[in-house]
């Protein structure tokens, strides 16, 4: 497995509170990733970073905010939790970016509910 | 808009049998593609990765195959074995861009 570890694995929590959803990877790679994984909708990117402090939206990104601060942590926060946003989420890691064939390695996900 | 269609969405079949599993895409200017697999309550699991000039790759009894200009790609399984059921998933990577467009997947079930 690539070293990838997301924290929580699980959570409960209610409409309106914060939640930060953490990963952290020993791989030293530059790319870091968040998806959510719905049913119907497959995996869909939420946001994305290639470098400390270089982020950038993806096709879902309304209602999240992330953070980089160090290579190795990726910090996905929902600043007011909505049902909607009930989930299974997943980072992942690549090598490098669009001008080369790396494949992302993906984390077991965090299991999001929000009630 | 790139869309990822995975044909049919369940399949059963018995222990031994060669499989092929699908994947269409909408817009053929595409950087590569990629294959994996996810157990229940687990991550993904890349399993091959064909770039766009590449027409197919193979890792053990594991072959995939890419026809850009028609907007395809198979994954053949040989011998299938019980191990192997689990959810196979195709995404694919558009130029120019660094997300990866997901079709919804095929769940396989191989029956001992």
């Amino acid at each position: 497995d690539a070293g990838i570890t997301q924290s929580p694995r699980h959570k409960v929590t209610e409409t309106g509170t914060p939640v930060t959803l953490r990963c952290h990877q020993t791989e030293n790679h530059r790319y870091m990733y968040w998806y959510r994984q719905d049913p119907g909708h497959g995996l869909r990117l939420i946001h994305y970073s290639y470098g400390v402090k270089d982020t950038d939206k993806g096709e879902v990104s309304d209602g999240y905010s992330v953070s980089r601060s160090k290579t190795e942590d990726f910090l996905l926060t929902l600043e007011s939790a909505t049902s909607s946003q009930t989930s299974v989420y997943f980072c992942a890691i690549s090598a490098a970016g669009t001008v080369t064939n790396q494949p992302q390695h993906f984390g077991d996900g965090t299991r999001l509910s929000i009630l | 808009k790139q869309e990822v269609t995975q044909i049919p969405a369940a399949l059963s079949v018995p222990e031994g049998e060669n499989l092929v599993l699908n994947c269409s895409f909408t817009d053929s200017a595409i950087y590569n593609l990629q294959w994996f697999r996810q157990d229940p309550g687990k991550g993904l699991t890349s399993l091959l990765l064909i770039q766009s000039s590449q027409r197919e790759q193979t890792s053990g009894r594991l072959n995939a195959s890419l026809d850009k200009s028609s907007g395809r790609s198979t994954l053949y399984i040989a011998a299938s074995q019980p191990g192997d059921s689990a959810t196979y998933l195709c995404a694919v990577k558009e130029d120019s861009s660094y997300k990866l467009i997901f079709g919804s997947g095929t769940r396989l079930l191989v029956r001992p």
